[in-house]
């Protein structure tokens, strides 16, 4: 079985610069959600894709935008990059209707703004 | 607004001794809990989970955690910590069962000495 992973694993950029980072999601998993750890935080809920629409949206401006595909992979896509946008980004996967509220998540993308 | 506090943000520990991790969270209704570890250059990982029934519940290895909603609270244990223990603790709390959107608190950072 196959885990959750995401790319790139770093990347540096520079303010008003675009970014996507990318997930494949575990094998038979049908739900995507993306978080934000910035240093020394929690994890914040950006957003989550469920049937390759949105499904939920936490506290982020709509320069956030994401995009999950047939086979379920996903994308994070960061317009107009800000300094604060540094941080890991996290990708999860889950099965949605089994409702075991268990998130698997990747390694992560650590994007740096400069 | 569910949040969750984790008011230790740095613990030491030595190995073989216990181990308790604070959590305190605010919910309006019955919350969906959640321990998750992680450990440097790995994504998070989901150590147990409290839905409802019994207030004590076991997780993966070797830990506890105890739901008090007097106390608003959901502490993790380990009766005897080893040193591969040592990672970043979050709590989280879901707001519906089987949502998967989680806030999370903003972790303690678990040291072990010999």
């Amino acid at each position: 079985e196959t885990g959750v992973t995401q790319s790139p694993t770093h990347l540096i950029k520079t303010r008003g610069q675009q970014v996507t980072l990318r997930c494949s999601s575990q094998s038979g998993h049908n739900t995507v959600s993306w978080y934000q750890q910035a240093l020394g935080q929690g994890p914040q809920f950006i957003f989550q894709y469920y049937r390759e629409e949105e499904n939920g949206r936490g506290n982020f401006p709509p320069r956030f935008s994401g995009l999950q595909f047939p086979n379920y992979s996903s994308e994070l896509n960061v317009n107009a990059l800000e300094l604060d946008d540094s941080a890991l980004y996290l990708c999860a996967s889950s099965v949605k209707g089994r409702n075991t509220g268990e998130l698997f998540f990747g390694e992560g993308s650590r994007l740096t703004v400069l | 607004a569910q949040s969750v506090t984790q008011p230790d943000i740095h613990i030491t520990v030595s190995e073989g001794a216990s181990l308790e991790l604070r959590c305190n969270y605010s919910y309006g209704a019955t919350p969906y809990l959640f321990w998750y570890v992680q450990s440097p250059g790995q994504g998070l990982q989901l150590l147990l989970k409290y839905f409802s029934g019994d207030t004590l519940v076991q997780g993966i290895k070797g830990f506890e955690a105890e739901f008090k909603r007097s106390q608003s609270s959901f502490n993790l244990r380990k009766p005897s910590v080893h040193w591969s223990d040592a990672a970043e603790y979050f709590c989280a709390v879901g707001d519906n069962f089987g949502n998967e959107k989680l806030t999370f608190g903003t972790g303690t950072r678990l040291t072990i000495i010999p």
